[in-house]
């Protein structure tokens, strides 16, 4: 069974950084690209970015709304994918998913609140 | 960057059938964006129903379908249940950026 466990949320202040996790097990994690979603409070989805397999350079890509304050990064030993956010805005609070396998897995979510 | 379009809202009747679409602002949209289809549910995660265009999850009702309509992606549900109530969001490849639509609050009364 696919399992995607996202941790490392909580309330952060304006300006500071915070670095989500997500566990996985259940697929051959290597093998596949690793992406990260949003949702703000009663708002829609967005994504926010996404890491490719090793095989394929593990190159990475970001929605424009992220892009210099945010990093995705792997660790293909311990399953983990890694969300880092730096610069944080108010309008970064969102509950956090990862995806995997594509986006045919999701976790739970993790709650990600920023205030002044 | 794209933008993706779905229906705000849409009703259909408990046995009846409803397509929901998503459009894209570059064009038709094809196979080569890999659509997907979540349902998400009121304090729930989103879980996928169809992805790549038209393959169903192990978990997805056999009520539920995919396919390039009209230019656009479509989720057809036939014979709506009370349980399908629920918001709809699909997805979109352009390389390696994805887009979301807005979604689709499907209420089934």
């Amino acid at each position: 069974e696919v399992q995607l466990v996202e941790s490392g949320g909580g309330l952060v202040q304006t300006g500071r950084s915070l670095r989500l996790s997500c566990t996985a097990s259940g697929f051959a994690f290597g093998d596949f690209p690793m992406s990260w979603v949003r949702q703000a409070p009663g708002k829609g989805l967005e994504w926010v970015g996404f890491i490719g397999s090793k095989g394929y350079g593990g190159t990475t890509e970001y929605a424009a709304s992220v892009k210099g304050r945010f990093s995705i990064s792997r660790d293909d030993s311990n399953n983990i994918a890694y969300l880092q956010m730096n610069s944080l805005k108010i309008e970064d609070t969102a509950v956090y998913y990862c995806t995997g396998e594509w986006e045919r897995n999701w976790g739970q979510g993790t709650l990600v609140t920023v205030s002044s | 960057q794209a933008v993706v379009t779905q229906e705000a809202s849409l009703t259909v009747s408990p046995g009846g059938t409803v397509t929901l679409t998503c459009g894209s602002s570059t064009g038709v949209v094809t196979s080569g964006h890999y659509p997907y289809w979540f349902q998400q549910r009121p304090g729930q995660a989103p879980r996928t129903v169809i992805y790549d265009t038209n393959y169903k999850r192990s978990w997805t009702p056999a009520r539920f379908s995919g396919s390039l309509l009209g230019g656009k992606a479509a989720l057809t549900l036939s014979g709506a249940q009370p349980e399908d109530e629920a918001e709809y969001y699909c997805l979109l490849y352009y390389g390696f950026v994805r887009v979301f639509g807005g979604g689709t609050k499907l209420t089934v009364l």
